[in-house]
């Protein structure tokens, strides 16, 4: 059971590049959830989904944008990336109880 | 505006001390809290969660302890291993959209031998 699996690890992109960061869990879970974390700062929500098919934005959806197709993955898509979204990104699913985070994805925008 | 937030962002505890780590909310209409363990590299880990009709709540070796009167929530850890170095979150829901938790800065746990 892998649980969530976040895509890349690391990434450095430069200012105006596009990626999309890929999210999968293997729980059957109906929500998902993006997050960004930044130095000094609680983890802050940026998108997130009810189930398959739908989406909802969190405290800081400029910028990003994603995509739920199949319920077991969750994608978030950046754009044109910009200096400020420079952040540790954090994904996670959610059961009864608890959210279910990913490892994170380090994403660097020059 | 409503926040969360950890009095103290680093704590240093001996090896086999009991650690404490306290967190305040100010939002009046959390009704469910939980606490996050945080290793370096690695994604936040359930600890510990506590509902807002309740005041205190053991899990194996953390305890949750809830004061409503203060908005105050605490986590304290036995005997304190190295394994429990890592960064603490607490977080509260505020009863609505339930998954759109406030977290906490965190509180750096360093354990000394």
């Amino acid at each position: 059971n892998a649980g969530v699996t976040q895509t890349p690890k690391f990434r450095v992109l430069k200012t105006g590049q596009s990626m999309t960061l890929l999210c999968a869990q293997d729980m059957n879970h109906e929500y998902m959830y993006w997050y960004r974390q930044d130095p000094g700062m609680g983890l802050r929500l940026i998108h997130y989904s009810v189930g398959e098919g739908t989406t909802a934005k969190g405290e800081v959806p400029d910028g990003y944008n994603v995509s739920r197709l199949k319920k077991q993955n969750f994608l978030l898509g950046l754009e044109s990336a910009a200096p400020s979204q420079t952040s540790v990104y954090f994904c996670a699913s959610r059961d009864d109880w608890a959210l279910h985070f990913g490892n994170g994805t380090r994403l660097t925008v020059t | 505006g409503e926040s969360v937030g950890l009095h103290l962002p680093t704590l240093s505890v001996q090896e086999g001390d009991n650690s404490i780590i306290n967190c305040a909310y100010s939002n009046s209409a959390s009704d469910y809290f939980i606490w996050y363990k945080q290793e370096s590299g690695k994604g936040p880990q359930f600890i510990i969660d506590i509902r807002s009709n309740m005041d205190k709540r053991q899990g194996q070796r953390v305890t949750v302890l809830l004061n409503k009167t203060v908005k105050h929530l605490s986590l304290q850890i036995a005997a304190t291993q190295p394994g429990d170095s890592a960064v603490y979150f607490c977080a509260e829901n505020h009863g609505l959209a339930w998954g759109k938790l406030q977290f906490g800065a965190g509180t750096q746990v360093v354990v000394t031998p």
